[in-house]
């Protein structure tokens, strides 16, 4: 049981490249989020998923898109790399809140850094 | 003014001593309130859940003021293992449910 898992684990792009982090899950939880942690700025959701093959915006989603294709994976893409988007990326899952299942578990994280 | 503030610290105790941090939220619709913790370049994880009458797990013990809109963290007899940022997370619903995560209050316990 890996919990949740997120690839890679660090990764320096430059300015206008693109990539995809990939954060897979074996909970079988429905609810899976991304989020972006900044020094004094806390956990700022980028995008969240209630279920597969559905997704929505968060806090902070200018620049980024996502993809839910299967119940265990969501995706991060970042289209056109930019500075500021130089950050800690945390994935993560969670059961139905609405049913009182409110615990977030959390991935690893990704390391990115944009020249 | 953020929704879930934290004093940032670091607070620097000895080992053994007694600490408090507080988070304040300024949403009255807020309904769910958790106490996180995330060691340096880790992951955050559940340390507790926060419930109105207070709850207690070991040296650690969690209040809630609804009233004056905050909840508190104790930590009893602090260990070294206890050095971290603990994160203050609210939860209310508008639509959906909304996690806000308050920035952390670093604590070093000393030897």
């Amino acid at each position: 049981n890996a919990g949740v898992t997120q690839t890679p684990k660090f990764r320096v792009l430059k300015t206008g490249q693109s990539m995809t982090l990939l954060c897979a899950q074996d909970m079988n939880h429905e609810y899976m989020y991304w989020y972006r942690q900044d020094p004094g700025m806390g956990l700022r959701l980028i995008h969240y998923s209630v279920g597969e093959g559905t997704t929505a915006k968060g806090e902070v989603p200018d620049g980024y898109n996502v993809s839910r294709l299967k119940k265990q994976n969501f995706l991060l893409g970042l289209e056109s790399a930019a500075p500021s988007q130089t950050s800690v990326y945390f994935c993560a899952s969670s059961s139905s809140p609405g049913r009182g299942y409110y615990e977030q578990y959390f991935g690893p994280g990704t390391r990115l850094t944009v020249t | 003014r953020k929704e879930v503030e934290q004093d940032p610290g670091p607070f620097n105790v000895p080992e053994g001593a007694t600490v408090a941090f507080n988070c304040t939220y300024s949403n009255s619709a807020s309904q769910s309130f958790f106490w996180y913790r995330q060691d340096c370049r880790k992951e955050p994880k559940l340390l507790m859940s926060v419930y109105s009458s207070g709850n207690e797990d070991g040296r650690f013990t969690a209040q809630l003021n609804r009233a004056s809109q905050y909840i508190s963290l104790l930590i009893r007899d602090s260990k070294l293992s206890d050095s971290a940022t603990y994160l203050c997370v609210v939860i209310r619903t508008s639509g959906t449910y909304k996690y806000i995560f308050g920035t952390g209050t670093r604590l070093k316990v000393l030897a």
